[in-house]
C-alpha cells in the first residue's frame, strides 16, 4: 500500500459527460501529480501540484482540469468526454517539488467512456 | 526533448531463469535521473529504484540489479532466479533535472512461466 487514495477505482461514463477523479496524497506529501495511461500513448504526465499551486503543465486537454485543496487532496476534472479518454488516470504524490523524488503512486481510477 | 525506449514488448521466461530488461534513453541535459517501476496485474505502479546521472555504479538489491552506462545511455534492469511473482509490466522513466514530469517508456511485459 503506497498511501496514495485514489477514488472511485472505476468509473463507467457516456461521451459528453463530465467527471471528477479524487486521489489522496500520503500524509506529509505537498506533491501531487496526475498521470493518464492508455493503450495508445502509454503513461503520460498531465500536471503537478505543489501545496496547492500548479507547478507543471504535461499533456493534458484543455477539456481537463485539476486542482489542489488546501487539505492537499486533489481534484482531476474532465468534461466533454470522448471514448479516447477512456484511460487509467494515476495520482502520485511526494514530498519534493520534483520528479526526481521517489513517487509514491495510487492505483488509479479506471475510467470507461462508452 | 527527452525520450525512453524499451523495445522489448513482452517477455517470457521459466520460472528460475535470470532475465534482462533493456531501457535506452535520449536526453541533452547531464543531469538527470531514471527510474524503474514495476506495474503488476493488481494495476498500481510500484517505485523500483532511482539512479543519478552522477552515479554509474551498478546496484543489487536481493534478486535484482541494474546496469547504469552513460555511454550508451542505457539502464537495464536483471532479475536473477525469476519467481511467478515477478510477472508484471516493467516500466524504465527518466526525469531530468528541474523537469517536473517524469517521460516513461512503453514498458516490457514479464511473464514468469512455472
Amino acid at each position: 500500500d503506497s498511501g496514495v487514495t485514489q477514488t472511485p477505482k472505476h468509473l463507467i461514463t457516456a461521451t459528453g459527460q463530465r467527471v471528477t477523479l479524487r486521489c489522496s496524497p500520503r500524509s506529509g506529501d505537498l506533491s501531487v501529480y496526475w498521470y493518464q495511461q492508455s493503450l495508445d500513448q502509454g503513461l503520460q504526465f498531465l500536471i503537478h501540484y505543489y501545496n496547492g499551486e500548479e507547478r507543471a503543465k504535461g499533456n493534458i486537454l484543455e477539456r481537463f482540469s485539476a486542482q489542489q485543496f488546501p487539505d492537499l487532496h486533489s481534484e482531476l476534472n474532465l468534461s466533454s468526454l470522448e471514448l479516447g479518454d477512456s484511460a487509467l488516470y494515476f495520482c502520485a504524490s511526494s514530498v519534493a517539488t520534483r520528479e526526481d523524488e521517489k513517487l509514491f503512486f495510487g492505483s488509479g481510477t479506471q475510467l470507461s467512456v462508452l | 526533448a527527452q525520450k525512453v525506449t524499451q523495445a522489448q514488448t513482452e517477455i517470457s521466461v521459466v520460472e528460475k531463469e535470470d532475465v534482462t530488461l533493456d531501457c535506452v534513453y535520449e536526453t541533452r541535459d547531464t543531469t538527470y535521473y531514471l527510474f524503474w517501476y514495476k506495474q503488476p496485474p493488481s494495476g498500481e505502479l510500484v517505485f523500483l529504484i532511482r539512479r543519478n546521472s552522477f552515479d554509474e555504479q551498478n546496484e543489487i538489491s536481493g534478486r535484482y540489479s541494474w546496469n547504469f552506462q552513460k555511454s550508451t545511455s542505457s539502464f537495464n534492469f536483471t532479475i536473477t532466479a525469476s519467481q511467478v511473482v515477478d510477472s508484471a509490466v516493467y516500466f524504465c522513466a527518466l526525469a531530468n533535472f528541474g523537469n517536473e514530469k517524469l517521460t516513461f517508456g512503453t514498458g516490457t511485459r514479464l511473464t514468469i512461466i512455472p
